[in-house]
């Protein structure tokens, strides 16, 4: 059964700092990742969406990486700002056609 | 185009009562899935259908719930006899085919008293 992780489960930066946030999963045997955003009480955004043949996405200071043979994620954010306070969520389709999700990086930029 | 619609936000029910969630997907979008995510923890699947289709039930706990995706109108997760345990924040996901970019709608907060 998959199992998706994150780490870490919570991150405090100055704003305008670099971070990365990780995600990894135990079965290589996917279609594609997502990664979400999750604000307090509300829904999911979608953030970039990685097929399985593709190594990286980019969205303004967003990038997404993912080497499915080693089973992980990174999501980078470039000069974050406090805006990006969120919990940031990272979810694998396999082939039940269902997503496994991960528990989530709750971020904290602080102003 | 307007994104995924849940109706209600909130719905508080005491024990014993029946809720009825709803979903209307983007326009478009002919799959939906429902997931749950309780108080701490991660989402978890629950139900994949395809319009008047339920494609993958494995994550629906196998009494008082059932899904149903009509030809016309919304997608109704329906859970019967409601529990405290059934507390959560329930939130529906369409896409245009499989393996493709799924879009989440804002999730109903079910409160059981």
């Amino acid at each position: 059964k998959q199992e998706v992780t994150q780490i870490p489960a919570a991150l405090s930066v100055p704003e305008g700092e670099n971070l990365v946030l990780n995600c990894s999963f135990t079965d290589s045997a996917i279609y594609n990742l997502q990664w979400f955003r999750q604000d307090p009480g509300k829904g999911l955004t979608s953030l970039l969406l990685i097929q399985s043949s593709q190594r990286e996405q980019t969205s303004g200071r967003l990038n997404a990486s993912l080497d499915k043979s080693s089973g992980r994620s990174t999501l980078y954010i470039a000069a974050s700002q406090p805006g990006d306070s969120a919990t940031y969520l990272c979810a694998v389709l396999g082939t039940g056609n269902q997503f496994y999700f991960g528990t989530g990086t709750s971020l904290t930029v602080i102003p | 185009n307007a994104g995924v619609m849940q109706n209600p936000r909130h719905l508080v029910r005491r024990r014993g009562q029946e809720a009825r969630l709803r979903c209307s997907p983007m326009k478009g979008h002919s799959h939906v899935y429902w997931y749950r995510q309780l108080p701490e923890e991660g989402l978890k699947f629950m139900v994949y259908l395809q319009k008047e289709n339920i494609i993958d039930e494995s994550g629906m706990p196998k009494e008082r719930f059932s899904a149903e995706f009509p030809k016309e109108g919304p997608s109704i997760l329906r859970i019967q006899q409601v529990v405290r345990g059934d507390s959560a924040a329930y939130f529906c996901a369409s896409s245009t085919a499989v393996n493709t970019e799924a879009f989440f709608g804002q999730g109903t907060r079910l409160t059981v008293v």
